[in-house]
Formats: C-alpha cells, sequence, structure tokens
C-alpha cells in the first residue's frame, strides 16, 4: 500500500527555521515527482513546490521562493521542505503528495495526513 | 502566471440535486485539470484527472469536462457523504496553483 507520511512541525518564532520530511513506501519513490501543498487554518490548499524524481528539477510558489527548498533522498525514500526566514502567514498544514505520473509535473493521487506548522512569538 | 477561479464558493442542495462547480484558467491549459474532495476535517483525494478521467472507485455520479479555459465539476445526484469542498488544479507544468474552493453543504 502506497504511504506518505510527514513529520518535522512544529510552533517556530519568525524568521526562524524548519526542516519537514515526508517517508514513503509501497512504491518506487524515485519514479515520481512530489510536492508540497499547504492549508492554512480555514482556508484553501496551496501548492507549495513539486521536485522530479531525480531532484534535478524544482518549482516554488511565488510566496514562497528563496525562504524554502526543496529536496528528496532517493536512497532513503524520503522528501524534505527546508523553511527558512519563516513569517506568520507561512502558519498551514503541510502535506506532501505523490504524482500520478512518472514523467511530468501531475496531479496528485497520494497525500499525507499532514503536518502542522505555527509561526508565532 | 496561470490562475484558476471556481465558482461558487459555496453552495447549498438538496439531496438527490444535480450540482455543477466550475472552474476557469486565466490562459488555456488543454486539458490538465485535477479536481479534488476534501472533506470537512480530512484530507483531499483525488477525484478526477485530464479534466474528465475519473479516478478507479470514485463514484459515478462525479463527473469533469471542459479544455482550454473552462471546466466543470458535476454530481449527477447528490448525497449526504458529499458533503465536502471541492478544489480544481492546474497541471502539467508548475506552477501547480489550486483553485479557491467550492464549499457543498446540505440544504
Amino acid at each position: 500500500e502506497v504511504h506518505l507520511v510527514e513529520s518535522g512541525g512544529d510552533l517556530v518564532q519568525p524568521g526562524g527555521s524548519l526542516r519537514l520530511s515526508c517517508a514513503a513506501s509501497g512504491f518506487t519513490f524515485s519514479d515520481f515527482p512530489m510536492d508540497w501543498v499547504r492549508q492554512a487554518p480555514g482556508k484553501g490548499l496551496e501548492w507549495v513546490s513539486v521536485i522530479s524524481g531525480s531532484g534535478e528539477r524544482t518549482s516554488y510558489a511565488d510566496s514562497v521562493k528563496g525562504r524554502f527548498t526543496i529536496s528528496r533522498d532517493n536512497s532513503r525514500n524520503t522528501l524534505y521542505l527546508q523553511m527558512d526566514s519563516l513569517r506568520v502567514e507561512d502558519t498551514a498544514i503541510y502535506y506532501c503528495a505523490k504524482d500520478i505520473q512518472r514523467a511530468t509535473f501531475d496531479a496528485f493521487d497520494v497525500w499525507g495526513q499532514g503536518t502542522m506548522v505555527t509561526v508565532s512569538s | 502566471d496561470i490562475q484558476m477561479t471556481q465558482s461558487p464558493s459555496s453552495l447549498s442542495a438538496s439531496v438527490g440535486d444535480r450540482v455543477t462547480i466550475t472552474c476557469r484558467a486565466s490562459q488555456a491549459i488543454s486539458n490538465y485539470l485535477a479536481w479534488y474532495q476534501q472533506k470537512p476535517g480530512k484530507v483531499p483525494e483525488l477525484l478526477i484527472y485530464a479534466a474528465f478521467t475519473l479516478r478507479s472507485g470514485v463514484p459515478s455520479r462525479f463527473s469533469g469536462s471542459g479544455s482550454g479555459t473552462d471546466f466543470t465539476l458535476t454530481i449527477s445526484s447528490l448525497q449526504p457523504e458529499d458533503v465536502a469542498t471541492y478544489y480544481c488544479q492546474k497541471y502539467g507544468s508548475a506552477p501547480l496553483p489550486f483553485g479557491g474552493g467550492t464549499k457543498v453543504e446540505i440544504k
């Protein structure tokens, strides 16, 4: 069974840093692009970042560009999101998600349960 | 960047009603459009991709249509378990924005 488990969410002060992890199982991790999506309390879904299966291609939403870095370790079947210069408006549940197709940035067929990031002084 | 706009933002309908949700892209996106359902307190789930391809296991009362800039999600006969917020998403190339969501309630 395909499974994604996020970890690393915490309470952090504005300007601080945090690294999220997403452990994947049940599929050939290196074959698929992976994404981070966030949802602020009571708000809609916001796509954050995507990384190709090899890790060579990445892309970011304008709201996090220059502050967040997506990466992956295919030997550990793990996706990461390094979050620096955090702002109050980054407060959200952060989900990792698997793309449905191998070759392109695609729709998301599997989602993790999410990890909560709270940015507050 | 392409923006995705959904309407309405919320709706209330009776059990058995036909419900239609619209999603508009600011530029043509061919059929690179997905629909997700997020029930209260739950993780989003993929319903439809490639504008009209129903994901395996999704009830046939859900259907998608459209191409280019205008897309529609239809629930042919609303059921109590369909209470949720529905999101469209453009994909195919980054960025991969979502629409603002449509909250569906039972009247």
